[in-house]
């Protein structure tokens, strides 16, 4: 089975940090994603996670412990554009099925 | 260039129509998706055509049938729908490399919005 949990919504202030947290339970596991949607847009790759630690790309980082199911991705000096829902993914063992997460609702305000 | 573009962007169709749903990708990518997002909800696979064949088909009613005529293509055709079926269709690619350990990343198209009445 597959049971991928973020939090549903998250509020933060324009320049600060914020943490999105995915905790996944999965028959296999092949790598987590992290895209960024938009309202009535498609979902944008922001990161991509298959071993244990962090990988840094700007103001964005993510974070993936494999033995705890665990990954979070860490958005810096906020901007109003960040405003989006942000999507968790698992890839299968099998490499091309990726089951999403409900997505996390980041509202940045000013 | 990480384009997929689809056509069209928006689609308002009556149960009783026949209509089709395009994708199309430059990308070399040799794996293809079709997605279906309601409001406010994560998407969910639908199919995926590997090499041009239908490689998973998440039990998907049969009023919806893909096609990939060719690696830069997919179709999805459409046949007496319902109006549960409005949602967002995405198309999404990737390079479809094995999976294993590997990026091989889906990028997304931008959708079409499809209206069933």
């Amino acid at each position: 089975g597959q049971n991928i949990d973020q939090p549903t919504e998250m509020t933060a202030t324009e320049g600060a940090i914020v943490q999105i947290n995915c905790t996944y339970q999965t028959s296999g596991f092949n790598g987590l994603f992290w895209y960024q949607q938009h309202a009535g847009e498609a979902p944008t790759f922001l990161s991509y996670n298959v071993l244990d630690g962090l990988e840094e790309k700007g103001r964005f980082s993510s974070f993936l412990s494999r033995s705890k199911g665990y990954s979070y991705l860490l958005l810096k000096e906020l901007q109003m554009k960040d405003s989006a829902s942000y999507l968790c993914a698992v890839r299968d063992q099998y490499g091309n099925k990726l089951v999403f997460g409900a997505g996390t609702i980041l509202r940045v305000k000013s | 260039d990480t384009e997929v573009t689809q056509t069209p962007k928006h689609l308002v169709m009556g149960m009783t129509n026949k209509k089709s749903l395009k994708c199309e990708q430059h990308m070399g990518h040799r794996a293809m998706y079709w997605y279906k997002q309601k409001a406010k909800k994560p998407p969910e696979l639908m199919f995926v055509y590997s090499y041009e064949k239908l490689s998973i088909n998440e039990s998907v009613p049969s009023r919806f049938s893909p096609e990939c005529p060719n690696s830069s293509l997919l179709n999805l055709h459409l046949h007496a729908l319902q109006p549960e079926d409005s949602a967002l269709y995405l198309c999404a690619s990737s390079q479809d490399r094995g999976g294993l350990a590997t990026t091989d990343t889906q990028y997304f198209g931008p959708g079409t919005r499809l209206t069933v009445l």
